[in-house]
């Protein structure tokens, strides 16, 4: 089954202890987006990747940061958590460029107390 | 200043009903995405646009490029379509910004 998957779905921490969230698709997607989703605020982008070792910033990249050594996995880091990264959590990708269709993940939800 | 704005925020529908939600934008765009997102949270994207229209069943989106401005209807509402909508462009740095997203509610 094509699909993106996400883990933890679900994650409580503390402020300080470096975590990584993993994104993986089965699609052979070139294209790989990470998404906050906040109260008030919607979706907004944190980073990007056209292709392997091929990454950008997007809206809101400071405390994160992700790697793309290959095609199919892009994991978010965040070194130093901080209650406001508490947020929903978004992986998703798309076949070949980022003009065409995506496919979410089904969401991390994350709490840094 | 938000990119994309959406209105409205809250809809309110009788079931059978037709349904509009608008989408402006302030940046230069390569695409338009409409997004549903379930009760459940989980995000399925409807349309991809970069002009014209497109048709998926009772589901119509339209772009205006030169307006700066794409609309998604619902002809013959059903509870079902009850979700949060969400708009998103993609500017031609290949980054996107979204609308807040509208919500949905169809009333049997």
């Amino acid at each position: 089954e094509a699909q993106v998957t996400q883990n933890p779905r679900y994650l409580i921490t503390v402020t300080g202890k470096k975590l990584t969230v993993t994104c993986s698709q089965n699609m052979n997607h070139e294209y790989m987006s990470w998404y906050r989703q906040d109260p008030g605020l919607g979706l907004r982008q944190i980073y990007y990747s056209m292709n392997v070792e091929v990454t950008d910033k997007g809206d809101v990249p400071e405390g994160y940061k992700v790697s793309r050594k290959e095609k199919r996995n892009f994991p978010l880091i965040l070194e130093s958590p901080s209650p406001n990264q508490t947020s929903l959590y978004f992986c998703a990708s798309s076949l070949s460029s980022s003009v065409d269709e995506q496919f979410f993940g089904p969401g991390t939800r994350l709490t840094v107390l | 200043k938000n990119e994309v704005e959406q209105s409205p925020q809250n809809l309110t529908a009788q079931e059978g009903e037709f349904i509009t939600i608008n989408c402006s934008y302030s940046v230069g765009i390569s695409a338009l995405h409409w997004l549903q997102q379930h009760p459940g949270g989980g995000i399925v994207s409807l349309f991809m646009l970069s002009s014209g229209k497109k048709k998926h069943g009772r589901l119509i989106a339209t772009i205006n490029i030169q307006e700066k401005h794409s609309s998604l209807h619902i002809t013959a509402s059903h509870p079902r379509d009850s979700a949060v909508y969400i708009c998103a462009a993609l500017n031609t740095g290949n980054q996107f910004y979204f609308g807040t997203g509208t919500s949905l509610t169809v009333i049997p």
